[in-house]
């Protein structure tokens, strides 16, 4: 069985540049989640899909980061304008649904300079 | 506020011994359990979950104990490989209404041959 598929693996921009992730969850999974891991840190969720509908955005912050999954697979995560706060891993996770464990791709490693 | 906690960031021991992983969480509604393992630059692996009905999972050398009294679980591996050298994520959902996974700071493990 494939796993979830992330790209770029490493993207460097500069601050106020924009830039986009991409992710192709397990097939037939129906949860997407988007999380932010900072150095040293856990990873923190920013958006979390169930098909193509919102489930929690909460800690999305919308003046800068948005997200879409189309068709209720692929995702793609944008940052427009990047700060340098960014800087981060976004990993992308998908489960069969809300109530069974994630699996996580290798991540997109961001730098904002 | 940090729901889930780690408050070991590393621990190191010898081949062929006991690693115990310890994890802390504060909100009561957490129901389901879950430890990552993660290599560098790659993204978290699932390891072994629990649900709050249960007090113990094993999955071959991996044990993971609940406590729901002191809100806190443990992971033992034995015997410790050098390859079970990786950080141990701790995650914690509310399964009941299928919210997110929200994850400690992490523990790296050392098994030193």
């Amino acid at each position: 069985e494939a796993g979830v598929a992330q790209s770029p693996r490493y993207k460097i921009i500069e601050k106020r540049q924009s830039v986009a992730f991409w992710c192709n969850p397990i097939s037939g999974h129906a949860t997407l989640y988007w999380y932010q891991q900072i150095l040293g840190q856990g990873p923190k969720l920013l958006i979390q899909f169930q098909n193509n509908g919102v489930v929690d955005d909460s800690q999305l912050p919308k003046d800068r980061f948005s997200a879409e999954r189309l068709k209720g697979v692929d995702s793609t995560l944008k940052i427009q304008p990047a700060k340098l706060e960014d800087s981060a891993v976004y990993l992308c996770a998908s489960s069969q649904d809300r109530r069974t464990e994630a699996f996580f791709g290798q991540g997109t490693r961001l730098t904002v300079v | 506020d940090q729901q889930v906690k780690q408050n070991s960031p590393s621990l190191s021991v010898q081949e062929g011994r006991i690693s115990i992983l310890n994890c802390d969480y504060t909100n009561s509604m957490f129901d389901y359990f879950l430890w990552y393992k993660k290599y560098p630059a790659e993204g978290p692996t699932f390891l072994i979950s629990i649900s709050s009905i249960k007090d113990k999972n094993e999955d071959g050398r991996f044990t993971v104990f609940l406590n729901k009294s002191a809100k806190h679980l443990s992971l033992h591996i034995v015997p410790s490989q050098p390859g079970d050298s990786a950080v141990y994520f701790c995650a914690a959902s509310p399964r009941i209404t299928g919210n997110q996974f929200y994850f400690g700071t992490g523990t790296s493990l050392t098994v030193i041959p």
